[in-house]
This record gives structure tokens, sequence and C-alpha cells, in this order.
């Protein structure tokens, strides 16, 4: 099944302290990219990937960073997490021209 | 600079009626798509439909429909004999790539349904 797969779903954690989601698609897709929501904003990007080893800013790229070593995998890391990091993060894949499969999400509360 | 703007920040409907979520965009290319994506209470994003901007014939499926005018940059999506599982908060995206992996989201609309 085709899916893309987000890892924890839910993560309480207190601010400072390193933390890492995962994401994984099975669908060899060359785009993948991590989206943050919160209440009245819609998604906003925070970073892509093109391919392997090719990884560029979005819109919202302060205090994350992305890695991109294997083409089915790209996680993100909040280095030192702070409380307006609180939101609900999306993982999402595509090819060169299909729409966007997203991963279920993932909870994040920083206190 | 590209923007969507869903300016229905929440409607509420009785089972059975019609209802139009509305979403607006601005974009300077000339080639471009459109999305709305549906998020029910599970939190899940769930595609619904993507338009491109050459395309401007509406889409009906099911109950669903969209209307797509490039004179008013509006891509409007009417639920026709809403249910209850209808509700959920409806977003309108925008892509100004080919490859449609950078969206730009409107803020959604929260539909509530009641029975």
């Amino acid at each position: 099944e085709a899916q893309v797969t987000q890892n924890p779903r839910y993560l309480i954690t207190v601010t400072g302290k390193k933390l890492t989601v995962t994401c994984s698609q099975n669908m060899n897709h060359e785009y993948m990219s991590w989206y943050r929501q919160d209440p009245g904003l819609g998604l906003r990007q925070i970073y892509y990937s093109m391919n392997v080893e090719v990884t560029d800013k979005g819109d919202v790229p302060e205090g994350y960073k992305v890695s991109r070593k294997e083409k089915r995998n790209f996680p993100l890391i909040l280095e030192s997490p702070s409380p307006n990091q609180t939101s609900l993060y999306f993982c999402a894949s595509s090819g060169r021209t299909d729409t966007q499969y997203f991963g279920p999400g993932t909870r994040l509360t920083v206190l | 600079a590209q923007k969507v703007t869903q300016a229905q920040t929440e409607i509420s409907v009785v089972e059975k009626e019609d209802v139009t979520l509305d979403c607006v965009y601005e974009t300077r290319d000339t080639t471009y798509y459109l999305f709305w994506y549906k998020q029910p209470p599970s939190g899940e994003l769930v595609f619904l439909i993507r338009r491109n901007s050459f395309d401007e014939q509406n889409e009906i499926s099911g109950r669903y429909s969209w209307n797509f005018q490039k004179s008013t940059s509006s891509f409007n999506f009417t639920i026709t004999a809403s249910q209850v599982v209808d509700s959920a908060v409806y977003f309108c995206a925008l892509s100004e790539s080919w490859s449609n992996y950078q969206l730009i989201w409107g803020a959604g609309t929260k539909l509530i349904i009641k029975p």
C-alpha cells in the first residue's frame, strides 16, 4: 500500500530537548516536504527536498533542520525545541507530476 | 506574491442543506494548480481535487462540485445535500510548480453539519 508514515504520532517534550520526527515514503517519490499546521493559519511549509541530498527552506524554517540521505526518508529535527514550535506537523511526498501524499500527522507539544 | 484566501472561518448548516465554501487565490503565474483537501476530526488530510489553470470546466463528483472561475480568481467548492460525515475543516491550496511540491494553503473553513 502506497503510504507516508510519520513517527511518533504524538509527542510531549520540554524546552531544549532535541527531538527527531521521522518520515518515510514507499512510493519512490523525488519530492518530500514538511509542513506545520496552526489554527487560523492553515499549513505552512517548513522545508522541502527535491531529491537525495537536495533540500531547501520553505516559509518557516527557523528552528528546524532536515536531511535527505536516502530517497525514502526525510526526518525533521528540532535541535532545541521551544513552546512556539508546539504544532501539528505533516510530512508529504510527491512524484514529478503527482499530487502530494500526506502522512497522518505528528502532534507535538513543547512545554 | 501567491496567496489563498478562505474568508469563511466557520460555517454551520443543517443536514441536507447545500453549502458552498469559497476560495480566492492570487498568483502571477499563468500555469498553476488548485487543490481542495478535507481534514476530518481525526486529523488526516484527504485529497479531494486538483485542477490546473488551463481547465476551467466545472467538476462534479457525487455530492461534491467545484466551480473554477479564472476571471474572479476563485475556486469554490459546493456540497449538495450535506451529511454529518461532511463535518470537517476544508482547505484550498495553490501550487505554481508542475511537480506540486510546494503548496500555498488557505487558513481553512470549518464546516459543521448539524443533524
